[in-house]
């Protein structure tokens, strides 16, 4: 069965530090990218970061930039997000996301189930 | 960066109804937008691709059209399963942005 699940969510005070990780199953994980999109209470689906197949090239938000690091790790089958410095407005379930289109499918085909992230003092 | 604009934010209707849902991108995005479905508590869901591409597994009552900068979703007869919130997501231009979604609610 493909699937993505995430792990690393919790409780950070403000300009406190975290890292998402998002094991991936069922698939050849390291011939797709991969992305991380995240969602605030009540609200809708804002992307954050992505990053090739090897790792090579990476893109972020601009709520993001200098602050959050994507990477992964192809041999263990897991993508990770590095937040630093962390503000209120970071609140979000973040969800990881297979991109398909190396099947030819130009949108996020998986997704993985998500972890709350509450930046709060 | 492109805005994607869906409407109506809500859309009230009966199961056994047809649903429009309407996303309008603010450039042309020529057929590369997607739908997603969300349902409470869940992960999106993608239901159509390159416009008019149902994805993998989903049932023929959910179609898309439409090219350029506007584009439709269309669920020919609700199931009780089908009320939830739908995004639209552009795949043309970088960032790949969402609207900011339609909510299916049961009449």
């Amino acid at each position: 069965e493909v699937q993505l699940v995430e792990s690393g969510g919790g409780l950070v005070q403000p300009g406190g530090s975290l890292r998402l990780s998002c094991a991936a199953s069922g698939f050849t994980f390291s011939s797709y990218w991969m992305h991380w999109v995240r969602q605030a209470p009540g609200k809708g689906l804002v992307w954050v970061s992505r990053i090739n197949s090897d790792g090579s090239s990476t893109s972020y938000a601009d709520s993001v930039k200098g602050r959050f690091t994507i990477s992964r790790d192809n041999a263990k089958n897991t993508l990770y997000l590095q937040m630093n410095s962390l503000r209120a407005e970071d609140t979000a379930v973040y969800y990881c996301a297979r991109d398909g289109n190396l099947q030819d499918v130009d949108a996020f085909d998986i997704w993985g189930q998500g972890t709350m992230v509450t930046v709060s003092s | 960066e492109i805005v994607l604009t869906q409407s109506p934010a809500t859309l009230s209707l009966s199961p056994g109804e047809r649903a429009t849902l309407s996303c309008r991108a603010s450039q042309s995005v020529s057929s590369y937008l997607a739908w997603y479905q969300q349902k409470p508590g869940q992960a999106p869901r993608l239901l159509i691709y390159d416009a008019s591409n149902r994805a993998t597994g989903i049932p023929a009552r959910f179609s898309g059209s439409g090219s350029g900068t506007d584009f439709t979703l269309t669920i020919s007869s609700l199931e009780p399963e089908d009320f939830a919130v739908y995004y639209c997501q552009q795949r043309s231009n970088w960032p790949p942005a969402f609207g900011q979604g339609t909510r299916l609610e049961i009449k």
